[in-house]
């Protein structure tokens, strides 16, 4: 089963313009982690959020985490076409596995 | 430092035989997971291996077994092949194991199908 769902499925946006991908999970969590995958291959990790954090930047990245509402969104400022790519947000709880969502599909045309 | 390999990166089966996926960790990884994605899914959590002991498990039959070896390595075996084993496999390693904090290194994956 996933535990993360994002929002939207799919994205497509002009180079230079922001994304912002959602992800709704529904346990607890001691962090969320958020994954890129370009097409059939590995994921690569993106930037990690603890359960106290808010906010999280990294570069052109900031992640928000809201565990009340359990949701969190991830932004890419000043798009790229190299960022064109499936986003997976990945919920991790008290024991040892990772669950990941279905993704989100952006598509930056150049 | 080297990164996560897998092999082979892709295999072509038949329904009911027997396969064996490999996976090399990230030097000084001690912990790898194996994940399986179909095709627009997202990865789905297969088993986790820490210090060659299988740490957890998600819902898969146990047709789905795994090894560590002691440079942390792993094998995924998947006995009695079915159509829908057809996926993406991926092999991820990280530092630490139990606690589901450490970031994953992904592998790119063995695409498996199952005719």
């Amino acid at each position: 089963s996933q535990q993360g769902e994002e929002d939207p499925q799919a994205l497509s946006i002009q180079e230079g313009e922001n994304a912002t991908m959602n992800c709704s999970y529904k346990t607890s969590i001691n962090n969320l982690q958020w994954y890129r995958q370009n097409s059939g291959r590995g994921l690569v990790h993106l930037i990690l959020i603890r359960s106290n954090e808010r906010e999280k930047h990294s570069g052109r990245l900031r992640v928000t985490l809201d565990t009340s509402k359990k949701s969190s969104s991830l932004l890419i400022t000043a798009s790229r076409a190299a960022d064109t790519a499936s986003y997976f947000c990945a919920t991790g709880g008290s024991n040892y596995k990772l669950t990941f969502g279905k993704g989100t599909l952006l598509t930056v045309n150049p | 430092e080297t990164g996560v390999t897998q092999s082979p990166t892709h295999l072509i089966k038949t329904r009911g035989q027997q396969v064996t996926l490999r996976c090399s960790s990230q030097s000084g990884h001690n912990t790898v997971s194996w994940y399986q994605q179909a095709l627009g899914q997202g990865p789905q959590f297969i088993f986790q291996y820490y210090r060659e002991e299988e740490n957890g498990r998600g819902n898969f039959p146990p047709r789905f077994s795994g090894l560590q070896f002691p440079n942390y390595s792993s094998e995924l075996n998947v006995n009695a092949l079915e159509l829908d084993d057809s996926a993406l496999y991926l092999c991820a390693s990280s530092l630490g194991g139990r606690n589901g904090l450490s970031p994953l290194h992904f592998g790119n994956g063995t695409r498996l199908t199952v005719t």
